[in-house]
């Protein structure tokens, strides 16, 4: 069984404040994706990473893959009050199928 | 492109009732859909994949007679929760892929069930 641990779980932080969160594994993921998602909506994808060491920019959004495939990270600059919500990460192993980390509830203060 | 649509978006019916919800790939065949289901709060927990033409694959310990999935086309899979009860009140969610090497899956909306 593959095991993804999102960390933290919770953030509150001020507007203009930077952040990250992290998604670890011992295993080896053949794809990472980032997915952010709304109180009553599903999740929305915001990055596929897939080589090892990748990084890749989204606006305010930078995510990088960790080298052996098994981490990644999600970075937020100045982070604004639209930018609340829940983050998950999910690596994608045989099959394509998906394991989500537990999450991380992000709320940004005006 | 890549969009999946998940119908009703919210449901209320009394304990014993039975409920359909439908997942459909808009612009896309789907061969493989997967439906999840997640508690307040929590990350999402896969249930079960399904198959079109072929019996789903269901995750250990969810029961395969209390969730009933069909996947009878290769834009439309349905998931129907038999005998609901209270404890089956929760927030599901489908989601479809791309059937080609490398593409991420493209999640519903979500269906908020809650059982009286």
């Amino acid at each position: 069984t593959q095991l993804l641990e999102q960390s933290p779980q919770f953030l509150s932080i001020q507007e203009g404040e930077n952040l990250t969160v992290y998604c670890n594994s011992s295993s080896v993921f053949s794809s990472l994706q980032w997915y952010r998602q709304e109180p009553g909506e599903g999740p929305v994808l915001l990055v596929t990473v897939v080589t090892g060491g990748e990084v890749k920019k989204l606006k305010r959004l930078t995510f990088q893959f960790g080298d052996a495939r098994k981490d990644s990270s999600l970075h937020i600059t100045a982070a604004q009050p639209g930018d609340t919500g829940l983050y998950l990460c999910a690596g994608a192993g045989a099959g394509n199928m998906l394991t989500f980390g537990g999450g991380t509830r992000l709320m940004v203060k005006p | 492109g890549a969009v999946v649509s998940q119908h009703p978006s919210w449901v209320i019916c009394k304990s014993g009732t039975s409920v359909k919800i439908e997942c459909r790939s808009l612009d896309f065949q789907a061969t493989t859909m997967f439906w999840y289901r997640q508690f307040p709060k929590q990350s999402l927990m896969l249930m079960a994949t399904s198959n079109e033409g072929s019996k789903a694959t269901y995750e250990q310990g969810v029961e395969k007679d209390k969730f009933l999935i069909n996947h009878a086309s290769l834009t439309l899979s349905t998931l129907t929760v038999t005998s609901a009860h209270p404890e089956d009140s929760s927030f599901y969610i489908c989601s479809a892929r791309v059937e080609a090497v490398g593409q991420p899956q493209h999640f519903g909306d979500g269906t908020r069930l809650s059982i009286l």
